[in-house]
């Protein structure tokens, strides 16, 4: 079985700040991992993926995470976040195949940018 | 292009009512899934679905039933609601079988059961 641990339910950053999101794995196998965001009322919407190759991967709008396979960990990073960044942002796992499928999801983490 | 649509969006029942969760997505995907989220435990896999007439159990199936007559429907079912169902409801699809292929959420269905 496969589990997702999220250390920080809430973090309070201000704008322009940094932020780190950290977000820890458990599997006996391979894994694929990703980081989805939701917005207030909205379902969850993909913002990067680590399937194989470097292990950093980045996304559109300045989220970048790293896989660290001794550590199982594959935390989230912002250099400057800004207030549009507000929302709740969770960790999944799932094996090959199938990069969609079965995802086990972590407890979340609710960013609050403050001005 | 609709994408997951997930109907209603909003939902009170009482103790032991049913009622039926729509979800319907537009993009030919295989694998349609249920999770439910809850404050602090993330979202959890109810029920998934490889293809039509193909179902099988995630991690908190119990009280829910799912059935995939078509590619592009996958109602949840809840035969006799009970407060412990009280959550926000997330349909979710993707291909079943392409590396490539994130999973795509609907919107959800708030469910309140009193």
């Amino acid at each position: 079985a496969q589990s997702v641990t999220q250390l920080d339910s809430q973090v309070p950053v201000f704008e322009e700040a940094p932020v780190e999101l950290r977000c820890n794995y458990s599997s006996s196998v391979s894994v694929y991992l990703f980081w989805y965001v939701q917005y207030p009322n909205q379902g969850l919407q993909l913002l990067l993926k680590y399937l194989s190759g470097s292990t950093l991967v980045e996304s559109i709008n300045g989220f970048e995470a790293e896989f660290n396979k001794s550590q199982t960990s594959f935390h989230l990073r912002k250099p400057s976040v800004h207030i549009s960044d507000t929302a709740e942002y969770f960790c999944a796992v799932t094996s090959p195949p199938a990069a969609g499928n079965k995802l086990t999801f972590g407890g979340g983490t609710r960013v609050l940018v403050k001005p | 292009n609709a994408g997951v649509t997930q109907t209603p969006k909003f939902q009170v029942l009482k103790t032991g009512q049913s009622m039926t969760l729509q979800c319907a997505q537009d993009m030919n995907h295989e694998y349609m899934s249920w999770y439910r989220q809850d404050p602090g435990m993330g979202l959890r896999l109810i029920h998934y679905s490889v293809g039509a007439g193909i179902t099988d159990q995630g991690e908190v199936p119990n009280g829910y039933n799912v059935s995939r007559s078509t590619t592009e429907d996958f109602p949840l079912r809840l035969l006799s609601a009970a407060p412990s169902q009280t959550s926000v409801y997330f349909c979710a699809s993707s291909y079943a079988r392409d590396d490539n292929s994130p999973l795509h959420f609907g919107n959800g269905t708030r469910l309140t059961v009193t």
